[in-house]
């Protein structure tokens, strides 16, 4: 089955770095992923949609120029939180569909980064 | 604004009975939707997806679908301890690549 493998899973980082997470389609090709963040006992809340070889596209109150995404490839996308603050400190998950089964199909999801800033 | 609604719970079941859980959303235009379990700590795991009015069945769980009302539910028959997680509706909406909005959720505790 489709498969979408994350990494990090787990990640702590001191104020002020950044963190990269990358986030790849393992048998199949994506030209578009979905970021989400999830915060303690709240839901997944959508960031961005990364599009291959263009801008993503981000989603109302995300800073674009704090949360980096690179898609540069049909099978990696990658979220970069620049300057990270302890308020940063949350659960990313990214997630893709299998472009066969249409626009109406479900995403699958990475395993998610927990991420801690200190 | 696209919201997808549900009650937060807890709902708290005993071993074997049937658990209801439901959900409302507000853009009309919406085709797909979902039903999603996240155990804690872990990324959400696909349940089950509807398209259609009416009811589909998956082993234990149906998903039911009324359009016009704007409401998807998804029952558990023979409720489980192991099936104890948050249960997340998601609902495609309209317009460009297809987003996939999630409800905050319920938490179901099957207790036996």
């Amino acid at each position: 089955g489709a498969v979408v493998s994350q990494h990090p899973s787990r990640v702590i980082c001191k104020s002020g770095t950044s963190v990269k997470i990358e986030c790849r389609s393992l048998d199949f090709q994506a030209t578009t992923m979905f970021w989400y963040r999830q915060f303690p006992k709240q839901s997944l809340m959508l960031m961005a949609t990364s599009n291959e070889g263009s801008k993503a596209t981000y989603e109302q109150g995300v800073e674009k120029d704090k949360f980096l995404i690179n898609h540069a490839s049909l099978t990696l996308s990658t979220l970069t939180v620049t300057s990270a603050h302890p308020e940063d400190s949350s659960f990313y998950i990214c997630s893709a569909r299998v472009p066969y089964r249409g626009g109406n199909s479900p995403l699958h999801f990475g395993n998610g980064t927990r991420l801690t800033v200190t | 604004q696209k919201e997808v609604e549900q009650n937060s719970g807890p709902l708290s079941v005993p071993e074997g009975a049937i658990a209801s859980l439901n959900c409302t959303y507000s853009d009309r235009g919406s085709q797909s939707f979902f039903w999603y379990r996240q155990y804690s700590g872990k990324s959400p795991e696909l349940i089950m997806s509807i398209y259609s009015n009416g009811d589909k069945e998956d082993g234990r769980f149906t998903a039911q679908l009324n359009k016009a009302s704007q409401y998807v539910s998804l029952l558990i028959r023979d409720s489980q301890p192991s099936d104890s997680a948050t249960y997340l509706c998601a609902v495609t909406f309209s317009g460009g690549y297809n987003k996939l909005i999630f409800g905050a959720g319920t938490r179901l505790a099957v207790h036996p």
